[in-house]
């Protein structure tokens, strides 16, 4: 099945500083999106892409679409405590309505 | 305004107990989806529905899970016979129709002991 890759599995950085993350699959996506979850709680969405290329921010979130539209970036600048959670990105395909999910990367962030 | 909810938070059972949960969408939402996510791995579709009808299902739901959404409205998933391997994060999202923005409740953490 299709699976979403994303590594590495947990990041570790200074409050203040930018961090990257990314995701790739196999397979071409139609759309990406990002969600964050916090420990006990549900997936939040942050941001969704539509178009290959596309570049969309919120807030201190930049994400891209990859042109190949098999891979996603999320960029996060000036990190505060915060932003500790775990970082998925999913995917939809053709005409499925389901996502399919990453992994996740768990970001810690140091004060 | 209010999200997605979910009832209960939490449930603990014994194994070969029958469970069951229930989903809130968002009003006006007209598809809601289940997921499953076990610690240390993104969420698995498990199921959708359009207004009333299930249009999709999962290899992972088995014929021990079935879920309904009666009114198009709030939905249920319930799960017979209750097995170790069943515990795990239970997670509603709904959407309008034709938009991929799920947007997630806070999940039924089940424990089968």
């Amino acid at each position: 099945g299709q699976q979403l890759n994303q590594s590495p599995q947990s990041m570790f950085i200074q409050e203040g500083e930018d961090v990257s993350m990314n995701c790739t699959s196999s397979s071409i996506f139609n759309t990406w999106l990002w969600y964050k979850q916090d420990p006990g709680e549900g997936p939040v969405l942050l941001i969704a892409l539509y178009k290959a290329g596309e570049l969309t921010s919120n807030g201190r979130l930049t994400a891209q679409f990859g042109i190949t539209r098999k891979d996603s970036f999320l960029n996060i600048s000036a990190s505060i405590p915060s932003d500790v959670g775990i970082y998925f990105c999913a995917g939809r395909s053709g005409a499925n309505s389901k996502l399919t999910f990453g992994k996740g990367i768990t970001l810690s962030v140091r004060p | 305004d209010t999200g997605v909810s979910q009832n209960p938070r939490h449930k603990i059972t014994k194994r070969g107990q029958n469970v069951t949960f229930r989903c809130d969408p968002i009003s006006e939402h007209n598809r809601l989806y289940w997921y499953r996510q076990t610690l240390g791995q993104g969420p698995e579709f498990l199921t959708y529905f359009q207004n009333e009808a299930q249009l999709e299902k999962s290899r992972l739901l088995s014929d021990r899970f079935s879920a309904e959404r009666p009114k198009g409205s709030f939905s249920t998933l319930e799960i017979q016979r209750t097995e170790q391997g069943d515990s795990a994060m239970y997670l509603c999202a709904s959407s309008y129709a034709g938009t991929t923005e799920q947007y997630f409740g806070p999940g039924t953490r089940l424990t089968v002991t």
